[in-house]
């Protein structure tokens, strides 16, 4: 089954703690992304990468950081920087530079106390 | 500033009615718009529009872009209980990025 899997559905993280999230894909997608989503506001990204080994902030980067040291893989971590951490954050993956088309993963929810 | 924005914020119908949902766009280097359905995870995909005028469709979905008044249209007929989601419109203004509007709820009763 192809897809993309992001783990843990939930997360509970107390104040001051960093958190990884995983996203890992076996749709041998070129591109990966993270999105955060809040109440009434849209997708917002936070950070994307084209290649392994390569990624670009995307509008609401600070407080957050990734890697991408393989093509299936790229994790979040959610700093202490991170101001207002609890959100649903998405997973997405795109196939190749000539299509537009994201497909997402379950999303993780994190909220932080 | 690129945006995209989302009408009506929110909405309630009945089983079998038909709905209507806008979207609206100002963003540079436009390629294409894509519509996803959300209901309480991933956002699915449903279609993507490049061309004006063009009508894609799937079932009782259908949607079609106007890119000289910047916006597209998702119809829904005869709409169940099932259809009751969030919708997402998100625009490509290259080939790396989407923006996405704020959705629409939609929510139908039987």
């Amino acid at each position: 089954d192809g897809g993309i899997t992001q783990s843990p559905k939930y997360l509970f993280r107390k104040e001051g703690q960093n958190v990884t999230l995983s996203c890992e894909q076996n749709l041998n997608h070129d591109a990966m992304y993270w999105y955060r989503q809040d109440p009434g506001q849209g997708l917002r990204l936070i950070y994307y990468s084209q290649i392994v080994n390569d990624f670009q902030k995307g509008d609401i980067a600070e407080g957050y950081s990734v890697s991408r040291e393989k093509k299936e893989s790229f994790p979040l971590t959610v700093t202490s920087a991170q101001k207002n951490p609890t959100a649903f954050y998405l997973c997405a993956s795109r196939e190749s530079p000539n299509y537009y088309e994201q497909y997402f993963g379950p999303g993780t929810r994190l909220t932080v106390t | 500033e690129d945006k995209v924005v989302q009408s009506p914020l929110s909405l309630v119908v009945h089983e079998g009615d038909t709905v209507t949902l806008n979207c609206s766009y100002e963003v540079t280097n436009f390629r294409s718009l894509l519509w996803y359905k959300q209901e309480k995870k991933a956002p699915t995909f449903l279609f993507m529009l490049t061309s004006s005028g063009i009508e894609k469709k799937s079932g009782r979905l259908s949607s079609i872009l106007d890119k000289k008044e910047l916006f597209s249209i998702l119809n829904i007929t005869a709409t169940q209980t099932g259809d009751s989601a969030v919708y997402l419109c998100a625009v490509s203004y290259n080939t790396d990025k989407l923006i996405f509007g704020t959705g629409t709820r939609l929510q139908v009763f039987p």
